[in-house]
């Protein structure tokens, strides 16, 4: 069974440093991994995806994660935080083999950023 | 290329009443699937329809159920509400492919009272 960690229910930076949230995974197949934002009273947004190939996956807002097999994580960065981007973020898998809409999320870590 | 639609936005029910949720997916899009956000479970899987089929289900009672209808549009239902049920309901379509992202709608909020 698939199943992901996100490490930290939230997480609080200032404003231009670093953005990390972390996340793990666990897949018996190598699964298509995903990062989601949620702003409040909102749906979910995708900031970007691996499935294959070059493992640094580059999304939207300036955000970028790495896909480390070995470690079973699937990291998101960003090099300097925004006021914006303060929202509660999502990592998702699926399984690759199929060609469902199922999804399995972490339980979400709330990204504060201070002025 | 419009987005994901849901209505209502917001539903005040009464334990036991029944209620019917809407979504409208992307066009082009044929899966349509439905998930649960409370702040203690999280998101949780509820079913996914495609070609108004069902082809997969989460671990939730039969009192939630769906449909898909021929424009690919879907329902989802809860009958015999429960406090419990409050949350917010989302709705995401996609291509269908397992590397297809789902683009979410802005869910429903549903307080059970």
């Amino acid at each position: 069974a698939q199943s992901v960690t996100q490490l930290g229910s939230h997480v609080s930076v200032s404003e231009g440093a670093l953005v990390l949230l972390r996340c793990n995974y666990s897949s018996s197949v190598p699964p298509y991994l995903f990062w989601y934002v949620q702003y409040p009273n909102q749906g979910l947004q995708l900031l970007l995806k691996y499935t294959t190939g070059a493992t640094l996956v580059k999304g939207i807002n300036g955000f970028e994660a790495e896909f480390k097999k070995s470690e079973t994580s699937f990291h998101l960065t960003k090099p300097s935080a925004h006021m914006s981007d303060a929202a509660e973020y999502f990592c998702a898998v699926s399984v690759r083999s199929s060609n469902t809409g199922k999804l399995i999320f972490g339980q979400g870590t709330t990204l504060q950023v201070k002025p | 290329k419009a987005g994901v639609t849901q209505t209502p936005r917001y539903l005040i029910k009464t334990r036991g009443q029944q209620v019917t949720l809407s979504c409208s997916p992307i066009s082009g899009h044929r899966s349509v699937s439905w998930y649960q956000q409370t702040p203690g479970q999280g998101l949780q899987f509820l079913f996914e329809y495609f070609s108004e089929t069902q082809r997969n289900k989460g671990n939730f009672p039969g009192r939630f159920s769906g449909r898909q209808f021929s424009n690919s549009r879907s329902e989802m239902n809860v009958s015999t509400l429960e406090l419990g049920d409050s949350a917010l309901y989302l709705c995401a379509s996609s291509l269908a492919s397992g590397d297809s992202p789902l683009h979410f709608g802005n869910g429903t909020r549903l307080t059970v009272t």
